[in-house]
């Protein structure tokens, strides 16, 4: 089952644009994460956030999670063609044992020269 | 350098083989799983193993097994059962808990 649902599916920006994507989702969680996959590759970790933190951040990326509201954002600033990818949210559910990430659709990132 | 590897690349099958992607890492990572992404759908989760010798059903298991004889390898079988098997297939590690996961860099698998 879909726990994370990115919006919007697709973002078309220019160069040098901030590009933001929303994930929420449905229960609670002990962590979210964001992954980057180039096309027909593997998933490249991101960044990730606790269920006790509310915002993080790594170089270009701006991570805040509002618990509150079950939804995240990842601002990716100052975007450069390279940045064109699709982006996707994973859930860590909370519970007291081991859990798999629950991944959402993604969302597609075309930055533009 | 340490990392996860898939193989092969590309995959081809006929209609009612069976067919075994391969994983392998060096990490020294406890946990590996495998998922399925279809176009335009996140990742949907096979099966996960936490430990050597253990593993256990994801959400779509039906028509695939594993095995996991070594921490460091977790290969996936895709069965003739398996009625849809044409994907591009991800084998991922961790250390487990709450820590993200490292990717290989998947499978595509084709029924010719």
């Amino acid at each position: 089952s879909q726990q994370g649902e990115e919006d919007p599916q697709a973002l078309s920006i220019q160069e040098g644009e901030n590009a933001t994507m929303n994930c929420s989702y449905k229960t609670s969680i002990n962590n979210l994460q964001w992954y980057r996959q180039n096309s027909g590759r593997g998933l490249v970790h991101l960044i990730l956030i606790r269920s006790n933190e509310r915002e993080k951040h790594s170089g270009r990326l701006r991570v805040t999670l509002d618990t509150s509201k079950k939804s995240s954002s990842l601002l990716i600033t100052a975007s450069r063609a390279a940045d064109t990818a699709s982006y996707f949210c994973a859930t860590g559910p909370l519970n007291s044992g081991y859990s798999t990430l629950t991944f959402g659709k993604g969302t597609m990132l075309l930055v533009s020269p | 350098d340490g990392g996860i590897t898939q193989s092969p690349k590309y995959l081809f099958r006929k209609e009612g083989q069976n067919v075994t992607l391969s994983c392998e890492q060096n990490l020294n990572h406890d946990a590996m799983y495998w998922y399925r992404q279809d176009p335009g759908q996140g990742l949907r989760l096979i099966y996960y193993s936490q430990i050597v010798n253990d593993f256990q059903k994801g959400d779509i298991a039906e028509g695939y097994s594993v095995s996991r004889e070594k921490k460091e390898s977790f290969p996936l079988t895709v069965t003739s059962a398996q009625k849809n098997p044409t994907a591009f297939y991800l084998c991922a590690s961790s250390m487990g808990g709450a820590n993200g996961y490292t990717f290989g860099s998947g499978t595509r698998l084709t029924v010719v």
